[in-house]
């Protein structure tokens, strides 16, 4: 089966660092995507990872281990407009293209 | 550039009833993914085309639930007949292989669908 877990919660407070993780078990690896989803929004694409190591996008940085099947997305000088939540999804088979995705992480940001 | 767009943005219907849920992708977009987003169960792939052919369609809960697209532009997804359960945000999303970070995906605005 494949299995994508991330913490349902968090909370932080504006200018903090946040790090928001990710682990999956699938049967194939072909791409780690992050999204944000604000609250009766659609997803919109943040971050992609595909080889090992740090992708830095501005304030937001994604990391990814591919032996230890972990990803985390790193928010850096939050703000109140980063209370979103955030998707983890996994590109399983390199010859599709669907995307599996973890049920997200609700960021709350407060002043 | 218009992105992914969806139509109705809203449907209230009565248990029983036929909804058709239509999406038109970004064009030049190679992919279609229609998603059906729930708290209880996240967002969860019903189906998905590749040059207009279903590739997977696991995702679809049960013979209510039929999706075509007749062309590179236009896509259906239809529930007949619709239940309360089937109340949930539906998306549509397109992809390119051409597109940035290896296929990935734009979402339309979704479908907020009530079954009473």
């Amino acid at each position: 089966g494949q299995n994508i877990d991330q913490p349902t919660e968090m909370t932080a407070t504006e200018g903090a660092i946040v790090q928001i993780n990710c682990t999956y078990q699938t049967s194939g690896f072909n791409g780690l995507f992050w999204y944000q989803q604000h609250a009766g929004e659609a997803p919109t694409f943040l971050s992609y990872n595909v080889l090992d190591g740090l992708e830095e996008k501005g304030r937001f940085s994604s990391f990814l281990s591919r032996s230890k099947g972990y990803s985390y997305l790193l928010l850096k000088e939050l703000q109140m407009k980063d209370s979103a939540s955030y998707l983890c999804a996994v590109r399983v088979n390199q010859a599709g293209t669907a995307l599996i995705f973890g049920k997200g992480t609700t960021l709350s940001v407060s002043s | 550039d218009a992105g992914v767009i969806q139509s109705p943005r809203h449907e209230v219907t009565e248990m029983g009833q036929e909804v058709t849920l239509r999406c038109k992708p970004i064009s030049g977009h190679n992919s279609l993914f229609w998603y059906r987003q729930t708290m209880m169960r996240g967002l969860e792939l019903l189906i998905y085309f590749n040059n207009n052919v279903p590739i997977d369609d696991s995702g679809m809960p049960e013979d209510r639930f039929s999706a075509k697209m007749p062309n590179a532009s236009f896509s259906t997804l239809k529930i007949q007949p619709s239940e309360p359960r089937d109340s949930a945000v539906y998306f549509c999303a397109s992809s390119s292989r051409l597109g940035q970070g290896g296929y990935t995906q734009y979402f339309g605005p979704g479908t907020r669908l009530t079954v009473l």
